[in-house]
C-alpha cells in the first residue's frame, strides 16, 4: 500500500546547478501535482499534469522550472540553474481522477538547499 | 477567488487540554470540498479529512472532531485530550473548482503551529 514517494528527500546544490526531483504517484492515480513550500508563503500549488500532458502550469515560474509526467516512470520537477530562492520544500501529490473532491495525497517532501 | 484564512498562527497548550484549530473560507461555488492537513515536525502532509459542502453535520474520528458552519463559513478542527504527538502545523485547504470538476489545485490557509507540552 505504498503512498506517494518522493526522492530525493533531501538535496543540496550550489548556485547554477540542476535539481532533479522525482514523483511516483500512489497505485493507480494517473494525475500529479507539485507544490512548493516556502516559509513566507506557505503552500502554493505549481503544476499539475497527466501522463504525458502537462494541464494546469499557472503556478510554475516562467523561467528555469519545468514539469514532466513521461508515460513510463515517475514525474520529474527539474529545476535549472538554481538560486538561493529555490530553497524550499517541493511537495508531490496525486489523486485517481478529477472528479469533484477527490482527495489529493501528498507524499514526504523533498527538501531542496542551495547553497 | 477562492481563498483560506487560518488566523491562530501558533497556539500552544498543555497535554490533554483540547484545543480548536480555526479555520475559515471564502469561495463562489455551491458546490465544494475542504481538507485538513497535518504536517508533524518530520516534514510530511498527512490527510486528516475531507469534507462535502452537502453535509453539515459534525465528524468525529477518535480524538479528532470536525464542525463545518457553512453559514459562517467555518470548519474548525478539534483535538480532545491532545498529546504531545499532536504537535504539528495543521492546514485547512480548499480545491479550486473549475467548471464543475475540481482537480487537485488547492488554495491552503497558512497554518497553525500546535505545540503540546508534556
Amino acid at each position: 500500500n505504498a503512498g506517494v514517494m518522493q526522492n530525493p528527500r533531501h538535496l543540496v546544490r550550489r548556485r547554477g546547478q540542476e535539481a532533479r526531483l522525482r514523483c511516483s504517484p500512489m497505485k493507480g492515480h494517473s494525475h500529479v501535482y507539485w507544490y512548493r513550500q516556502l516559509p513566507e508563503e506557505g503552500l502554493k500549488f505549481m503544476v499539475y499534469l497527466q501522463k504525458e500532458n502537462i494541464i494546469d502550469e499557472s503556478g510554475m515560474p516562467k523561467e528555469r522550472f519545468s514539469a514532466e509526467f513521461p508515460k513510463e516512470g515517475p514525474s520529474i520537477l527539474r529545476i535549472q540553474q538554481v538560486v538561493r530562492g529555490d530553497s524550499a520544500a517541493y511537495f508531490c501529490a496525486s489523486s485517481p481522477g478529477i472528479a469533484h473532491g477527490n482527495t489529493i495525497y501528498f507524499g514526504e517532501g523533498s527538501w531542496l538547499t542551495v547553497v | 477567488a477562492q481563498k483560506v484564512t487560518q488566523a491562530q498562527t501558533e497556539i500552544s497548550v498543555v497535554e490533554k487540554e483540547d484545543v480548536t484549530l480555526d479555520c475559515v473560507y471564502e469561495t463562489r461555488d455551491t458546490t465544494y470540498y475542504l481538507f485538513w492537513y497535518k504536517q508533524p515536525p518530520s516534514g510530511e502532509l498527512v490527510f486528516l479529512i475531507r469534507r462535502n459542502s452537502f453535509d453539515e453535520q459534525n465528524e468525529i474520528s477518535g480524538r479528532y472532531s470536525w464542525n463545518f458552519q457553512k453559514s459562517t463559513s467555518s470548519f474548525n478542527f478539534t483535538i480532545t485530550a491532545s498529546q504531545v504527538v499532536d504537535s504539528a502545523v495543521y492546514f485547512c485547504a480548499l480545491p479550486i473548482n473549475a467548471g464543475g470538476t475540481s482537480y487537485g489545485k488547492l488554495t491552503f490557509g497558512q497554518g497553525t503551529i500546535l505545540t503540546v507540552h508534556p
